[in-house]
């Protein structure tokens, strides 16, 4: 399986400002996820990561507000722009199994907290 | 559209003790089923999936889930429960169809408590 990592794994932000985050997997992935965790709830995908060109966005979500880059197989960024406090939430990047396998994977989250 | 439906938000079961958590989905086509669970302050973790055969399939763990079709069902269960499996745990479903959104849908979830 993917092994993912996130950076940060955490942080408290001011409103209005803005966040990245990583993405980094130890394998070449076709197909990257980003996906929203609000308190309580379940996961929403956000976007699909597509390499080399412009992220697709779900109902909702506006490129302008989540920013995506993905510059290789292995890495990606989410910003989440102009914060306030309805941002709070998990943000996961995810990975499907390029093997076959038809598996999805998760990485750890990163846990933003907007005052 | 396709969606899941996890009917209980909190299952409470006694250790040692048999354990079910309830999906049920509905997707166009022939779905892709899984299970994740998801540990406090932790990503989620693939448990298991159907993607065709036999309908009961074994995951990680000692869970099992079993598709049962004419019921559009894929519940997940263990036969003996432990107070280490207290989780959050989510259903989802794909559609397998060529064309079609390849993203997961989540069900909201369901928190299993193990009691000692």
């Amino acid at each position: 399986s993917a092994v993912i990592s996130q950076k940060p794994s955490r942080d408290i932000c001011q409103r209005g400002t803005s966040l990245t985050i990583q993405c980094q997997v130890d394998s070449q992935v076709t197909m990257m996820f980003w996906y929203r965790q609000q308190p309580g709830q379940s996961l929403t995908l956000i976007a699909t990561a597509n390499q080399g060109s412009e992220a697709t966005y779900e109902s909702g979500f506006v490129i302008d507000k989540f920013p995506i880059s993905r510059p290789n197989l292995t890495f990606s960024t989410l910003t989440v722009s102009n914060m306030s406090p309805e941002d709070s939430s998990i943000y996961l990047c995810s990975v499907k199994d390029s093997g076959g396998r038809d598996e999805q994977f998760f990485g750890p989250g990163t846990r933003l907290t907007v005052l | 559209a396709q969606s899941v439906a996890q009917p209980e938000d909190q299952v409470n079961v006694a250790e040692g003790n048999p354990l079910t958590v309830k999906c049920t989905y509905s997707v166009s086509g022939n779905p892709y089923l899984f299970w994740y669970v998801q540990y406090p302050n932790r990503g989620l973790q693939f448990l298991l999936k159907y993607i065709t055969g036999d309908n009961l399939v074994k995951g990680s763990y000692g869970f099992e889930a079993e598709f049962n079709k004419s019921q559009t069902s894929f519940h997940l269960k263990k036969p003996s429960a432990l107070v280490s499996d207290s989780a959050l745990y989510f259903c989802a479903v794909r559609a397998s169809r060529v064309g079609s959104a390849r993203q997961l849908t989540f069900g909201s979830g369901t928190q299993l408590t193990v009691l000692p």
